[in-house]
């Protein structure tokens, strides 16, 4: 059982919808991760949160729209999706003193989503 | 970020030991090496990292060569439960958390 949940496990959507992709953890994380996975290939970073805050955007586009709105909570607003994001979207979660982290992150086991 | 080299696959017996080779001739001195598995169907798992001396934990052990540019993990008995693509990261600590640069990893098939 992981200790970060992700919920749906499955989302199908169309290109026209809205639709949000919600993590939550209690391990008092103060760093936390969204990670997309396209099928057989390696992860790939997306947004970090430090505190809360914004710290690393990886130049995603802005029809994904992420919100940390307390420590515990990361969601992914999904807006005028494209088929080619169709993935498994992944969170993770890891300690973090001062905003510096070198403790490992805990990941969920993803949402994967499909855009008609 | 520095960059990792794995072989794209490999197979083992089960209860055998299993090395796991990386290659990161570029690393610098402040990189830790990172290894993380992901099983089928499931997020990517922590397995262990070091700076420079060799680690042990309940998964596995973590070699490092003596100028950091290669590393090896080691299963010392495999299950067909370690049948996982296993990736080998280097991080730089930042000040925004760290990021995991994934490389294609390694897949290691177990068998009976």
């Amino acid at each position: 059982d992981t200790e970060v949940t992700q919920t749906p496990k499955h989302l199908v959507m169309g290109m026209t919808n809205k639709k949000s992709l919600k993590c939550e953890q209690h391990m008092g994380h103060r760093a936390m991760y969204w990670y997309k996975q396209k099928a057989k290939k390696p992860p790939e970073l997306m947004f970090v949160y430090s505190y809360e805050k914004l710290s690393i955007n990886e130049s995603v586009p802005s029809r994904f729209s992420p919100e940390c709105p307390n420590s515990s909570l990361l969601n992914l607003h999904l807006h005028a999706l494209q088929p080619e994001d169709s993935a498994l979207y992944l969170c993770a979660s890891s300690q973090s003193v001062d905003g510096y982290s070198n403790q490992p992150q805990h990941f969920g086991d993803g949402t994967r989503l499909s855009i008609l | 970020d520095a960059k990792t080299t794995q072989p794209n696959s490999m197979e083992s017996n089960e209860e055998e030991p299993v090395h796991l080779p990386c290659n990161h001739s570029t690393i610098s001195g402040t990189d830790y090496i990172h290894w993380y598995r992901q099983l089928p169907s499931q997020g990517p798992e922590y397995v262990i990292h070091g700076l420079t001396s060799n680690v042990n934990n309940r998964m596995a052990s973590l070699a490092i060569a003596e100028d950091r540019k290669s590393s090896t993990l080691i299963l010392h008995r495999a299950t067909l439960r370690d049948a996982a693509v296993y990736y080998c990261i280097l991080i730089r600590l930042t000040g925004g958390g760290n990021k995991l640069t994934f490389g294609t990893g390694t897949q290691l098939k177990v068998e009976l």
